[in-house]
């Protein structure tokens, strides 16, 4: 079994300080994690992925995560938050035991302001 | 280009009706998934397919079907069966069924009038 908790529905900060989503994941199995951008009425995108390789994993538009088991988290960072960031934020787990279905969180809405 | 494509973005239903959505592929992947979002709860699955001919339910499965005859294509048929069809459905598709990435369509909003 596989799940995942996005600990904030709702995150808000200012333009120019840091970003922090946090994720934590449930797995019976070695997993895979992401995290999915996805702005409204469209498609989600992917910003970053965890295959097992580098723990600290770099994405696009500046944004990081950690995968960190003993805590059983994978939270996103951005050092400094540009307007064009608002948007929801889903973190994603899967794992070659599951299937391939992939579980989403509910998501976590960022909102940026002046 | 690469890519999924969902057609079309807007689609208004009558209820009662069936109505057919849309979603090609171009990438080559084997599996292929239809999510519906809704408000504050995420994507839930409906029905996923990692090979040609075949398909499962996902976890919202009543008052839908859909066929995988060709690689590239998914249609989901939203059914008179399905209570409260209005929302927004995503298509997803990866490259196999092990740890890769889905990359998802542009969604189509569907509403009930």
């Amino acid at each position: 079994a596989q799940s995942v908790t996005q600990l904030d529905s709702h995150v808000s900060v200012s333009e120019g300080t840091p970003v922090l989503l946090r994720c934590n994941y449930s797995s019976s199995y070695s997993p895979s994690l992401f995290w999915y951008v996805q702005h409204p009425n469209k498609g989600l995108q992917l910003l970053l992925k965890y295959t097992s390789a580098a723990t600290l994993v770099k994405g696009i538009n500046g944004f990081e995560a950690e995968f960190k088991k003993s805590e059983t988290s994978f939270h996103l960072t951005k050092p400094s938050a540009h307007m064009s960031d608002a948007a929801e934020y889903f973190c994603v787990v899967t794992s070659t035991g599951t299937a391939s279905k992939l579980t989403f969180g509910t998501g976590t809405r960022l909102q940026v302001t002046l | 280009d690469g890519g999924i494509t969902q057609s079309p973005k807007y689609l208004f239903r009558k209820e009662g009706q069936n109505v057919t959505l849309s979603c090609e592929q171009n990438l080559n992947h084997d599996a292929m998934y239809w999510y519906r979002q809704d408000p504050g709860q995420g994507l839930r699955l409906i029905y996923y397919s990692q090979i040609v001919n075949d398909f499962q339910k996902g976890d919202i499965a009543e008052g839908y079907s859909v066929s995988r005859e060709k690689k590239e294509s998914f249609p989901l048929t939203v059914t008179s069966a399905q209570k409260n069809p209005t929302a927004f459905y995503l298509c997803a598709s990866r490259a196999d069924s092990g740890r890769t990435e889905a990359f998802f369509g542009q969604g189509t909003r569907l509403t009930v009038v």
